[in-house]
């Protein structure tokens, strides 16, 4: 069964750095386009970032664009989210979800991972 | 990058259909076919309930039916069951492979 398992959340100070992981198991992680969504406490959805397949193209939301960086690892079936100068908007639970199609995107998130915590505060 | 506009709650009885709508614009929700809705419950991760406006992923009940008419796509609940009542969001690519969410719904099942 698929699984997609983040780690990495934490307490960190503004304008500080962090690196989220998720371990993806159960499906064959080099086919798809990979996502990061947050939530922040009490809030909506938010799409962060999406990798293609091959780790080849990578698309941001304004919001974070020029602060995080999405990468994969293919070879350790992996997705990551660097985060940088980090805010206090920052704060939310920070979700991985895989998209629905191979080798493309549909845009539609069918598994997710249980989330990871970032807190960004003094 | 601006969100999509739902309505923040709606409420129907159980056996009831209710709509959930999500409002965008001509460059998101009325160029695109790929407008995907998302259950949440408090807690969890979001599940995918339709996905391309209309499509339901496997194991998912016929009871939730999406749709769209211009730049207003629509999640359909019919015969509701008390299980329904949580939250849901709609979704939409808004193009240069970008996706925006909507506020979110809060369903209450009287």
């Amino acid at each position: 069964q698929v699984q997609l398992v983040e780690s990495g959340g934490g307490v960190v100070q503004p304008g500080g750095s962090l690196r989220l992981s998720c371990a993806a198991s159960g499906f064959t992680f080099s086919s798809y386009g990979m996502n990061w969504v947050r939530q922040a406490p009490g809030k909506g959805l938010e799409w962060v970032a999406v990798i293609l397949y091959d780790g080849s193209n990578k698309w941001y939301a304004d919001s974070v664009k020029g602060r995080f960086t999405i990468s994969r690892d293919n070879s350790k079936n992996t997705l990551y989210l660097q985060m940088n100068g980090l805010r206090a908007e920052d704060t939310a639970v920070y979700y991985c979800a895989k998209d629905f199609t191979r080798f493309g995107l549909v845009y539609a998130l069918d598994y997710w991972g249980q989330g990871t915590l970032l807190t960004v505060s003094s | 990058q601006s969100a999509l506009t739902q309505p923040a709650s709606v409420s129907g009885s159980p056996g009831q259909s209710i709509t959930i709508s999500c409002t965008g614009s001509s460059s998101d929700v009325g160029s695109f076919n790929l407008v995907s809705w998302y259950q949440q419950y408090p807690g969890r991760a979001p599940k995918l309930i339709i996905y391309e406006v209309t499509k339901r992923p496997a194991g998912i009940s016929n009871r939730f039916s999406g749709s769209k008419s211009g730049n207003t796509a629509s999640l359909t609940i019919s015969g509701l069951q008390p299980e329904d009542e949580t939250d849901y969001y709609c979704c939409s690519y808004v193009g240069n492979s970008i996706v925006v969410f909507g506020g979110g719904t809060k369903l209450t099942v009287l």
